[in-house]
């Protein structure tokens, strides 16, 4: 089943860059990645979600590499409020989907 | 306005004692999970409905059911609830065809 690695932590100042890595290496062809985060214990809340070619809203930008193994996602600028655990998500067989354990995003002032 | 509501949203109860945490949506949505969540383990998957009748096991299953009897419901079943069912728990939905799930405001459970 496809599923997912992230790192447990990292830190960012604010107003950078934020890139948070994600590994799915067991990813199938068709399947999404997804990314959500969730601040404090609230619901996790969407972000943005990719197929092959990067993507971009007003939240954030997703970049996923050719193999489709690993993606990022990038706060362009990142602020206080934007501290959370950010999850990677892809889907498996049966439509479940993995969370997984996230990373846990700190931007300092 | 897209809402889904689980109640109770805090609740504690001793071991054995039945009890459902129910999960309502205003979205016409086809599918719905339930997720829960511990310290160092994330989110899993416990249960989820592709639509009305249809019900599958996620990655933790034990020790819960579900029901969908109607497309707005999904309701989580504890029949004998256990200490290590502490925990909180997420209900989500999510379109047919979308890429987006909504969460619930979460419920969380103590079993003493």
């Amino acid at each position: 089943d496809a599923k997912t690695t992230q790192p447990p932590s990292m830190d960012c100042a604010e107003g950078r860059a934020a890139n948070l890595p994600c590994n799915h290496s067991t990813i199938s062809g068709n399947e999404y990645v997804y990314w959500y985060r969730q601040i404090h214990s609230q619901g996790p809340q969407y972000i943005i979600h990719g197929l092959k070619n990067n993507e971009t809203n007003e939240m954030a930008s997703l970049i996923i590499t050719e193999d489709r193994k690993s993606s990022t996602l990038i706060l362009p600028h990142a602020t206080l409020r934007d501290t959370a655990v950010y999850y990677c998500i892809v889907r498996g067989t049966g439509n479940q989907f993995y969370f997984g354990t996230g990373t846990s995003l700190t931007v300092i002032p | 306005e897209a809402q889904v509501t689980q109640n109770p949203r805090y609740l504690i109860t001793v071991t054995g004692k039945k009890l459902t945490v129910t999960c309502s949506q205003n979205m016409n949505h086809e599918y719905m999970s339930w997720y829960r969540q511990d310290p160092g383990l994330g989110l899993r998957q416990i249960y989820y409905s592709m639509n009305v009748e249809v019900t599958d096991k996620g990655d933790v299953p034990e020790g819960y059911k579900v029901s969908r009897k109607e497309k707005r419901n999904f309701p989580l079943i504890l029949e004998s609830p256990s200490p290590n069912q502490t925990s909180l728990y997420f209900c989500a939905t999510q379109g047919s065809g979308k890429n987006i799930q909504y969460f619930g405001a979460g419920t969380r459970l103590s079993v003493l």
